[in-house]
């Protein structure tokens, strides 16, 4: 089966840029895989953030973005804030199916 | 606004079924991807399945064979069953709706625990 992987953690100073990143065990990532980014906090559902790659909920925070870079999915995060601290999952379309990344978790210190 | 809510009981015994409920407010079930998902208690989410319009569906394939789900369009609910659960099926469980290849409104999510 599938497996896609994020990394575990990384930390980011306030104020300070960071991008998260998504790979698949089958190959470069491409638009047709729809990449999802959701943020989750403790005791929280996830809450969307970005969908096909890089559009924007109405929700999203601007400095939330999205894209491909060297075959895999990323969000960055510009101008990180304090309140960004979570954990966050990436989501793959494959083959009509769906499947989750193990998350990254953000420390901003 | 649209909101989902998950309901079923928060606990299940072992080798029994699952059942689930998640109720749509604000409006159609109609042309949208209906998902659920789950997360173990400290770990990772994990995509178990969708409906859409009321007939295709399409399943995580370790858990095909023991899953369910289904829709009640005159009640605005979808839902899950899963059969023969075990410890490993202990999870909080969410529900969510899918537009455009974003799944983009999710439920508050509900505990259940596989214990005898």
């Amino acid at each position: 089966q599938t497996v896609v992987t994020q990394e575990p953690s990384l930390t980011v100073s306030p104020g300070g840029t960071v991008t998260l990143t998504c790979a698949s065990s089958t190959g470069a990532v491409t638009s047709g895989y729809y990449p999802n980014w959701f943020q989750q906090k403790p005791g929280q559902a996830p809450r969307a953030l970005i969908y096909s790659t890089s559009s924007k909920h109405s929700w999203t925070p601007a400095r939330f973005s999205g894209s491909l870079l060297g075959g895999k999915a990323a969000l960055t995060l510009s101008g990180v804030q304090p309140e960004d601290e979570a954990e966050y999952y990436c989501l793959l379309y494959h083959g009509g199916g769906r499947v989750f990344g193990g998350g990254t978790k953000l420390t901003v210190l | 606004q649209v909101q989902l809510q998950e309901s079923g009981p928060g606990l299940v015994k072992p080798s029994e079924t699952l059942s689930l409920t998640c109720t749509v407010s604000s409006g159609s079930i109609n042309n949208y991807y209906w998902n659920w998902i789950r997360q173990p208690p400290g770990k990772g989410l994990e995509w178990i399945g969708y409906i859409y319009n009321s007939g295709s569906t399409n399943y995580n394939p370790s858990l095909k064979s023991r899953v369910t789900i289904s829709v009640d369009m005159s009640k605005n609910q979808f839902s899950l069953t899963l059969t023969s659960v075990t410890a490993a099926d202990t999870a909080v469980y969410y529900c969510a709706r899918e537009r455009s290849a974003g799944m983009e409104y999710w439920g508050p999510g509900t505990l259940v625990t596989v214990s005898s």
